[in-house]
């Protein structure tokens, strides 16, 4: 199947430090998201992108669809502690049903 | 706004058995999507439910199957349970009309443990 390709696995930063992951596909996605999951959690989606370039902003965080439609970034500014946990990209295939693919995630660490 | 509750929130089941998840989706929302999440990897999609028929299914056997319910909520059968089927089960609720499709809110899980 379509696999995401999400790097990097894991980051260990400090308090204060801004951040950045991607997610590189060889298929064409219709719609980019980001989701975070808390351990015990079910992932809380952050951003939805919905054009090839869109470049959309949530408070800290920053991402954007890649202009192939193929790739997707997210930037976290000025870390804090509550930012450590999973991030994972998702793809969506078709509109008509959520048949995501989802990442392997990136596992973020913040040191204060 | 009630959001999406999942039960059991954990379960031990031996290989062969049956096991049934059960989800109620986001007030106002009448789409949902099952994934299985395996330990360090991302969610898996399963399949999904819209107007009480399946609208959609990942790579997944048969004996995965599952319910949708006038009010939404949402049932996962799992037959002939295998050592791997031993994950997270997420349930995600949808508006299932426009462009936002893909904008899942999902439950906390049910954790099944099959020995």
């Amino acid at each position: 199947g379509q696999q995401l390709n999400q790097s990097p696995q894991s980051m260990f930063i400090q308090e204060g430090e801004d951040v950045s992951m991607n997610c590189t596909s060889s298929s064409i996605f219709n719609t980019w998201l980001w989701y975070k999951q808390d351990p015990g959690e079910g992932p809380v989606l952050l951003i939805a992108l919905y054009k090839a370039g869109e470049l959309t902003s949530n408070g800290r965080l920053t991402a954007q669809f890649g202009t192939t439609r193929k790739d997707s970034f997210l930037n976290i500014s000025a870390s804090i502690p509550s930012d450590v946990g999973i991030y994972f990209c998702a793809g969506q295939l078709n509109p008509v049903n959520n048949d995501m693919r989802f990442g392997a995630g990136t596992r973020l660490t913040v040191k204060p | 706004e009630t959001g999406v509750t999942q039960s059991p929130t954990h379960l031990i089941k031996t290989r062969g058995q049956q096991v049934t998840l059960r989800c109620s989706s986001q007030s106002g929302h009448n789409t949902v999507s099952w994934y299985q999440q395996a330990l360090g990897q991302g969610p898996q999609f399963i399949f999904q439910y819209y107007r009480e028929e399946e609208n959609g299914r990942g790579n997944f056997p048969p004996r995965f199957s599952g319910l949708q319910f006038p009010n939404y909520s949402s049932e996962l059968n799992v037959n002939a349970l295998e050592l791997d089927d031993s994950a997270l089960y997420l349930c995600a609720s949808s508006f299932g009309q426009g462009k936002n499709t893909g904008e899942l809110f999902f439950g906390e899980g049910s954790r099944l443990t099959v020995l």
